[in-house]
């Protein structure tokens, strides 16, 4: 079976401080890829970034980090220097090799507070 | 390209109404994906499309729901005889060729069910 979770429901932080957001994922499969998004109030998915289970190379972009580790089945998510603007859902999801088929956690509320 | 346009945003019915929601993918995505979301949830698969033909339907997806994508083009969403519990977010995705590629989202059809 293929689960996310993602165990923070919602989580509140000052403008400026960094924040985590976890995912944890199941998958017997070898070949898989790991997917961001963020959803603002308006609705829409926003994609931030797609992996491979081959390329456990951490990535950063701006403000925004991610670390994954197959070893614990993780792909958490980190903002730096947090900004109101990043006030969103994020959700996490995961996709087996050709399943066309997207799993997504429950999200984590982010609320960032000037 | 604007993206993945969808119509209409917001669409409240009567229960036991029908309805229909289109989906514009971007031109030169040949795979079209619907999503539902209900509140507090992650997006949840419903069917996807590789140019005009249905490839995979989900058990959410029941009778009372129809998706077609006639020309490979365009899709549209139906429900028949709504149910309260239909009420949900649902999302259009497209894509060039699955994970590999990435998936883009419109913005939703939030639908009301009264």
């Amino acid at each position: 079976a293929q689960k996310v979770t993602q165990a923070q429901t919602e989580i509140s932080v000052v403008e400026k401080e960094d924040v985590t957001l976890d995912c944890v994922y199941e998958t017997r499969d070898t070949t898989y890829y790991l997917f961001w998004y963020k959803q603002p109030p308006s609705g829409e998915l926003v994609f931030l970034i797609r992996r491979n289970s081959f390329d456990e190379q951490n990535e950063i972009s701006g403000r925004y980090s991610w670390n994954f580790q197959k070893s614990t089945s993780s792909f958490n998510f980190t903002i730096t220097a947090s900004q109101v603007v990043d006030s969103a859902v994020y959700f996490c999801a995961l996709e087996s090799y050709n399943t066309d088929k997207l799993i997504f956690g429950t999200g984590t509320r982010l609320q960032v507070f000037p | 390209d604007t993206g993945v346009s969808q119509n209409p945003r917001h669409k409240i019915t009567k229960r036991g109404q029908n309805v229909t929601f289109r989906c514009d993918p971007i031109s030169e995505h040949n795979r079209l994906y619907w999503y539902r979301q209900t509140l507090g949830q992650g997006p949840e698969f419903l069917t996807y499309f590789q140019n005009e033909a249905q490839l995979e339907k989900s058990r959410l997806l029941s009778d009372r729901f129809s998706a077609e994508r006639p020309k490979g083009s365009f899709s549209t969403l139906e429900i028949q005889r709504t149910e309260q519990g239909d009420s949900a977010m649902y999302l259009c995705a497209s894509s060039e060729g699955g994970g590999n590629y990435g998936y883009t989202f419109g913005s939703g059809t939030r639908l009301t069910v009264v």
